[in-house]
């Protein structure tokens, strides 16, 4: 059973950097199937794709966000990883990490439990 | 900047059926967007409804479908549920290693 789990600090300062961790059990983060990917979520509001990575190190990032974010893969710890830069209020959410399948399999499964980060002084 | 466009909210009595749509602010979805809808109910994770078009996801009850209809995506729920009151989102893969989420509609079972 595939199961991602994200980490980081619950609070940021403005201006400063958000970084948060996906950790996966049950699949390798090397697999040529998928993309691991970002989404966030600000509380009472939808879900906003921020990017993805692929075992190559290869990645896509919203075009709205791309000037501030970074995303990597750590194979060797199976895990994925997120920085934003020069956050603001507007960057407080849930962020999820999930699995992007590929193929004529098109979707997000699983989803990790999310974690929320308030941007805040 | 093209934007996934779905109905804010939508109401169904138990027992009935409900369309949720999702759209472009500019040109058609079509199978080449490989539509997927998730549902997601309060403090919860999002849970992986359709994907591609009308696949569904291991264990989700066959009342739920996926379509095209006309230039939308379209999730129908057929036999409403109680337990089917939650946000419903949909996500279009816009091509170029880019996906995009609709804003989402609650749906109200009553």
């Amino acid at each position: 059973q595939v199961q991602l789990q994200e980490s980081g600090p619950g609070l940021v300062k403005p201006s400063q950097t958000l970084s948060l961790t996906c950790t996966v059990s049950g699949d390798s983060v090397r697999s040529d199937s998928y993309w691991w990917s970002w989404i966030r979520q600000p509380a009472g509001k939808g879900l906003e794709w921020i990017g993805r990575i692929y075992a190559s190190g290869s990645t896509n990032y919203s075009p709205s966000l791309m000037s501030r974010l970074t995303i990597s893969i750590d194979t060797s710890r199976n895990q994925f990883s997120l920085k934003l830069t020069s956050v603001t209020a507007a960057d407080t959410a849930v962020y999820y990490c999930a699995r992007f399948l590929l193929g004529g399999n098109l979707r997000f499964d699983p989803w990790g439990q999310g974690t929320l980060v308030t941007v805040s002084s | 900047q093209t934007v996934v466009t779905q109905e804010p909210s939508f109401s169904v009595s138990p027992g009935g059926t409900v369309t949720l749509t999702c759209g472009l602010s500019s040109g058609s979805v079509s199978t080449e967007y490989h539509p997927s809808w998730y549902q997601q109910t309060p403090g919860q994770t999002p849970r992986t409804l359709v994907y591609n078009t009308n696949s569904r996801s291991s264990g989700v009850p066959d009342r739920f479908s996926g379509s095209i209809l006309g230039n939308k995506a379209a999730l129908t729920i057929t036999g409403a549920q109680a337990d089917d009151e939650s946000h419903y989102y949909c996500a279009l893969y816009m091509g170029g290693g880019i996906s995009m989420f609709g804003g989402g509609t609650k749906l109200t079972v009553l």
